[in-house]
């Protein structure tokens, strides 16, 4: 069953839009952690949000966790070709704290 | 600083061989993970140690057996390799065994079963 589910799959745009993805579940997460992944590579962490509403930004990229912790977004403002790669979020659910990983958004910016 | 290596980077095998894939980390790490990566299948977690001289399984265990003789070492073995394990796979490692903290990802090894 997947748990955390990652929309839009395949997104491409040109080098100076915005754009917004989204990391939805029924389930409650402890934490939320967001990778990026460029081809040919192991996925990096970005960031990693733990408290219901929190926003945290890196650059031109900001992170939110839902007030419920249920969800969270990712949007970027001003995309660059350099932002191309596949964004993963991963959450830790569960008595377990079992993590749970989603299928990612792959992101193409175009120049 | 060279954090997780992996070894081979990319592999043709033969049905029904033998296969180890080497992971190294020179991070100190307390937990490492093993993936595969398969599309539209995202990441599944085969097996993981909490800390040297523990493993145990995770996701998708079948087929495949590690060992963590040490802190710096988790190699996956395939011991009869199958065509459904064409996919790449990821070492991972963490500070603690706690699903908090980074994960730590190496290149992949790309392995393919004809």
């Amino acid at each position: 069953t997947q748990l955390l589910e990652q929309s839009p799959q395949f997104l491409s745009i040109q080098e100076g839009e915005n754009l917004t993805v989204y990391c939805n579940s029924s389930s409650v997460f402890s934490s939320l952690q967001w990778y990026r992944q460029e081809p040919g590579e192991g996925p990096v962490l970005l960031v990693t949000v733990v408290t219901g509403g929190e926003v945290k930004k890196l650059k031109r990229l900001t992170f939110q966790f839902g007030d419920a912790r249920k969800d969270s977004s990712l949007h970027i403002t001003a995309a660059q070709p350099g932002d191309t790669g596949l964004y993963l979020c991963a959450g830790v659910a569960g008595n377990n704290r079992k993590l749970i990983w989603g299928l990612g958004t792959s992101l193409a910016v175009n120049p | 600083i060279a954090g997780i290596t992996q070894a081979p980077t990319s592999q043709i095998l033969a049905a029904g061989r033998r296969m180890t894939l080497r992971c190294t980390q020179d991070m100190r790490h307390n937990a490492m993970y093993w993936y595969r990566q398969d599309l539209g299948l995202g990441l599944r977690l085969i097996h993981y140690s909490n800390t040297a001289g523990t493993t145990g399984k995770g996701e998708v265990p079948d087929g495949y057996s590690v060992s963590r003789a040490n802190t710096d070492d988790f190699p996956l073995t395939l011991a009869s390799a199958v065509p459904s394990q064409t996919s790449v796979y990821f070492c991972a490692s963490r500070m603690d065994r706690a699903n908090t903290g980074e994960l730590f990802f190496g290149e992949g090894s790309r392995l393919t079963v004809l």
